[in-house]
């Protein structure tokens, strides 16, 4: 079936723009995570939701970002005011069990 | 805070040599993952490993879970350059009631020459 996807696969924007991140996870999945891989910090957890429990947002680094999921299936990660060391390739993941993760193919964030 | 450690972070092998990756972690978890990366490609399941004294074999990986001593390894048997990849460990962070915040070491980069 069809696996995590994410989009767009690559974003290139100007500093202090905002920029939206779209995850789609797996359907039937009820758990979705978000990460972030960057050169100097290695791959961090940013964000988890758990069907229509409060998301567990303690991996955000700043309250520039913020993410919601709408209907239990497609997330958005949006970040406001992009800063250089923002750039990462931000990844998501989506667990039916909360033992598996499923990760997609990641968005590439460059941030001039 | 938990920390998870590999070591080492970068093995160069000749194929058919074997060896083992290790990833210590500093506070109590029964869950471990190994993920798989290549180059621009996004994360692969490996293992996941749920109890002490966990074992799993997939083709020329096996993995195993010590929890009381906070240590997994990754062990190599007749490395083929197919398996030169990032290799990536990561533990479950919410302990009793985990739910699948994963932390992650830092990865070892595997390249396995002729």
């Amino acid at each position: 079936g069809a696996g995590v996807s994410q989009s767009p696969s690559n974003k290139v924007t100007e500093k202090g723009k905002d920029v939206e991140l779209r995850c789609d996870p797996i359907s039937g999945h009820t758990a979705l995570y978000w990460y972030r891989q960057s050169l100097g910090q290695g791959l961090e957890f940013l964000i988890y939701f758990q069907g229509n429990s409060a998301p567990d947002k303690s991996g955000l680094p700043s309250d520039r970002f913020s993410a919601e999921r709408t209907g239990g299936s497609v997330s958005t990660l949006t970040i406001q005011r992009t800063q250089q060391e923002d750039s990462a390739v931000y990844l998501c993941a989506s667990s039916q069990d909360w033992i598996e993760q499923f990760f997609g193919p990641g968005t590439r964030l460059t941030v001039l | 805070e938990l920390k998870v450690e590999q070591n080492p972070l970068f093995l160069s092998m000749q194929e058919g040599k074997n060896y083992t990756i290790y990833c210590n972690y500093s506070t109590t978890s029964d869950r471990l993952y190994w993920y798989r990366q290549d180059p621009g490609k996004s994360l692969e399941s490996l293992f996941v490993l749920l109890s002490n004294g966990a074992v799993k074999q997939e083709g020329r990986l096996m993995a195993s879970l010590d929890t009381k001593a906070r240590l997994s390894t990754l062990h190599i048997t007749a490395a083929v350059h197919d398996l030169s990849a990032t290799y990536f460990c990561a533990v479950d962070n919410a302990g009793g009631t985990s739910y699948g915040k994963l932390t992650f070491g830092q990865g070892t980069i595997l390249t396995v020459h002729p």
